[in-house]
């Protein structure tokens, strides 16, 4: 398994505002996974791309996915106050190397 | 409908005492489960995974076990707690399929005094 690298460490934005998260991973995956962790509470899955896949779409949130860079992002449009949260990436190589690991995050803060 | 429940949610214990943590699955079969610790400013580190029933393998070297009596029932234990080993606790269980995303349970907040 191999670990996702998120850039921010930190974002802060107002309300309204894009978000975007960058993660960065080492070797080959089959997918690319993001969850969200709100604050004292468990991680929530988000969407999924997988690695033929370039970008995806799934309502306010877009996820590109770069391979030969080996680096992925996720955009959150018109953010709100309730989208503060920890984000997390998760790159799977699948396989024998299914179990997923997590970096640090982005801890985004949403102010209204 | 699938849901994964996590007890205590809340636990306060003096170095030294034991330590049990208790994780289930409802509304699937067969899945591969995980615990993971989440320390103070840092990353979620993967502890255990289970794929089967007594089937346990350890990620990192440490003062913990765990053990899977059950299908879905998945438990982490220490005989004698550390400092260190203050943290929020996730169990997590995915269902084998090709993609492997986790569903994760609520946590349990575990402070060693």
């Amino acid at each position: 398994s191999q670990q996702g690298e998120e850039d921010p460490q930190a974002l802060s934005i107002q309300e309204g505002e894009n978000a975007t998260m960058n993660c960065s991973y080492k070797t080959s995956i089959n997918n690319l996974q993001w969850y969200r962790q709100n604050s004292g509470r468990g991680l929530v899955h988000l969407i999924l791309i997988r690695s033929n896949e370039r970008e995806k779409h799934s309502g306010r949130l877009r996820v590109t996915l770069d391979t030969s860079k080996k680096s992925s992002s996720l955009l959150i449009t018109a953010s709100r106050a309730a989208d503060t949260a920890s984000y997390f990436c998760a790159p799977n190589s699948g396989g024998s190397n299914y179990k997923l690991t997590f970096g640090k995050g982005t801890l985004l803060t949403v102010n209204p | 409908s699938q849901t994964i429940h996590q007890w205590p949610a809340t636990l306060v214990q003096p170095v030294g005492s034991p330590l049990s943590l208790e994780c289930t699955v409802e509304g699937t079969s067969n899945p591969n489960l995980y615990w993971y610790r989440q320390a103070a400013g840092r990353g979620l580190q993967l502890l255990f995974y289970s794929v089967g029933i007594g089937q346990i393998s350890s990620e990192v070297p440490q003062n913990l076990s765990a053990s899977r009596p059950q299908d879905r029932q998945f438990i982490l234990s220490s005989k004698k707690l550390l400092l260190s080993d203050s943290g929020f606790y996730l169990c997590a269980w995915d269902n084998r399929g090709w993609a492997n995303v986790l569903t994760f349970g609520a946590g349990s907040r575990l402070t060693v005094l």
